[in-house]
């Protein structure tokens, strides 16, 4: 198991509601990115954060923003959610970046159902 | 940005038996190439990666070549059991992580 803790583990809401996801990354790691897995596919980019500034963005609409605090733990919010945003919310940690890639540490996930 | 296809969707094979996916990717400044297994309901785990300035590398029964100049690289997994059951991604970055599509394999006992 990795040292990267999300919360809450799973998660209900309506549609037009709001939801925030929390990610702790591994102890050392500076850097924090967030997936979104729908069932039966592959995990995709939503957004980076490096030193608490944001470092890279998906395809993903404005809806979605995150926030990293001093201590390298992570927010996702989105806003105004839709049936399709029903996903497993996945964080990943990783020791550096700017310097080249290195290996993300996943956490649990969030997995998010909007009815 | 980066694009990666990867193939087989799903693939099944005797235990024992050899198993190969493949992958290919599109933007050259890739350089980082891990390969992960999810099992159901559980979070992607890193099984085995290679940078852009190796050709293979291999860790017991997995093995992961890359081929620069044609853009793709494998994973191969050797003398498979029952427990390498689970879906497969290959990824590439130069910086965030770029998923394929998945591969779920099945190790028939």
């Amino acid at each position: 198991e990795t040292g990267v803790t999300q919360s809450p583990t799973h998660l209900i809401k309506t549609r037009g509601q709001q939801v925030t996801l929390r990610c702790s990354s591994q102890s050392g790691h500076n850097t924090v990115s967030w997936y979104q897995q729908a069932l039966g596919q592959g995990p995709q980019f939503i957004f980076q954060y490096y030193r608490e500034e944001e470092n890279g963005r998906g395809n993903f609409p404005p809806r979605f923003s995150g926030l990293q605090f001093p201590n390298y733990s992570s927010e996702l919010n989105v806003n105004a959610l839709e049936l399709d945003d029903s996903a497993l919310y996945l964080c990943a940690s990783s020791p550096a970046s700017g310097g080249g890639p290195n290996e993300q540490f996943f956490g649990p996930g969030t997995r998010l159902t909007v009815l | 940005g980066e694009n990666v296809e990867q193939h087989p969707s799903t693939l099944s094979v005797q235990e024992g038996d050899s198993a190969v996916i493949k992958c290919t990717y599109s933007d050259s400044a890739s350089n980082y190439f891990p390969w992960y297994k999810q099992e159901l309901g559980k979070r992607p785990q890193l099984i085995i990666d290679i940078r852009s300035n190796v050709g293979e590398k291999k860790d017991q029964r997995i093995a992961v070549t890359l081929n620069k100049t044609a853009k793709h690289f494998s994973l191969h997994i050797t003398e498979t059991q029952p427990e390498d059951s689970a879906v497969y991604f290959c990824a590439a970055l130069p910086r965030e992580v770029t998923f394929g599509t998945g591969t779920k394999l099945q190790v028939i006992p």
